[in-house]
C-alpha cells in the first residue's frame, strides 16, 4: 500500500474563507479518498474520486485529481467553525493493493469564528 | 447508515495482560481493518481481513493477532500487553475493494 502525503501540515483560516489542502502520492492508483477526523464525529469518509475522474463535488467540497502529477487537492468553500478537523487523503491501489488504505499524518485545519 | 461499533471507548490494562478489542459492523461488509493512531504518526494499519477467516498483516502487526470467525465481527488481540501499545485503536469496515471505509468511534487503550 502507499501513503498519501498531505500538505500543509497545519492551516488556520477565518470563517467564511476557502481552505485548500493538497495530497501527493507515488504510484498509480485506482481511486483516491479524503477523510475527516474531529473529536465529535471520529473519522468520516468525505469523497472518493476515481482515477479516470478529474474533478468531483460534494456540497461545499471540491476535489481534483491530476494523475500525471500524482496529486490531488481538496477545497472547502465558505468554511465554518465545524470544519475544524484533520483531513487525510488515502490513495487506493488496484489489484492486490486495493485492500489496504494507508493514512498519512493529515492536514490539521483550524477555522476561526 | 452503516454502523461500526467497538466494544469499549476507554480501556485500562496492566502490562502482560491479554487484551481483546472487539469490532462489529452491521452492513455485511467483506473487508474489515484495525488501525492504531498515535500523535505525530498518523493512522497505521495493524491487520485487515478481506473475508471470513482470512487475515493479512498490515504495516505494524508485531505484538498483535486478529480473529474473524463471523463476517460481522473482527477482533484484535494483544497477547501480552506492553506499555508501547498504549494508543487509540480504530476499527473500520468496507463493502469491498475500491469502496469507502466506515470507522468505529475508537478505543483508547492505556497499558500501565
Amino acid at each position: 500500500s502507499q501513503q498519501g502525503e498531505e500538505d500543509p501540515q497545519a492551516l488556520s483560516i477565518q470563517e467564511g474563507e476557502n481552505a485548500t489542502m493538497n495530497c501527493s502520492y507515488k504510484t498509480s492508483i485506482n481511486n483516491l479518498q479524503w477523510y475527516r477526523q474531529n473529536s465529535g464525529r471520529g473519522l468520516v469518509h468525505l469523497i472518493l474520486i476515481r482515477s479516470n475522474e478529474r474533478e468531483k463535488h460534494s456540497g461545499r467540497l471540491r476535489v481534483t485529481l491530476d494523475t500525471s502529477k500524482k496529486s490531488s487537492s481538496l477545497l472547502i468553500t465558505a468554511s465554518r467553525a465545524a470544519d475544524t478537523a484533520s483531513y487525510f487523503c488515502t490513495p487506493g491501489g488496484s489489484g492486490a493493493g486495493s485492500y489496504q488504505l494507508t493514512f498519512g499524518k493529515g492536514t490539521k485545519l483550524s477555522v476561526i469564528p | 447508515d452503516v454502523k461500526v461499533t467497538q466494544s469499549s471507548r476507554y480501556l485500562v490494562k496492566r502490562t502482560g495482560e491479554k487484551v481483546f478489542l472487539e469490532c462489529v459492523q452491521d452492513m455485511d461488509h467483506e473487508n474489515m481493518f484495525w488501525y492504531r493512531q498515535d500523535p505525530g504518526l498518523g493512522l497505521r494499519l495493524i491487520y485487515f481481513s478481506y473475508d471470513v477467516k482470512m487475515k493479512e498483516k498490515g504495516d505494524i502487526p508485531e505484538g498483535y493477532s486478529v480473529s474473524r470467525e463471523k463476517k460481522e465481527r473482527f477482533s484484535l488481540i494483544l497477547e501480552s500487553a506492553s506499555t508501547n501499545q498504549t494508543s487509540m485503536y480504530l476499527c473500520a469496515s468496507r463493502l469491498a475493494a475500491y469502496n469507502e471505509q466506515f470507522f468505529g468511534p475508537g478505543t483508547r487503550l492505556t497499558v500501565l
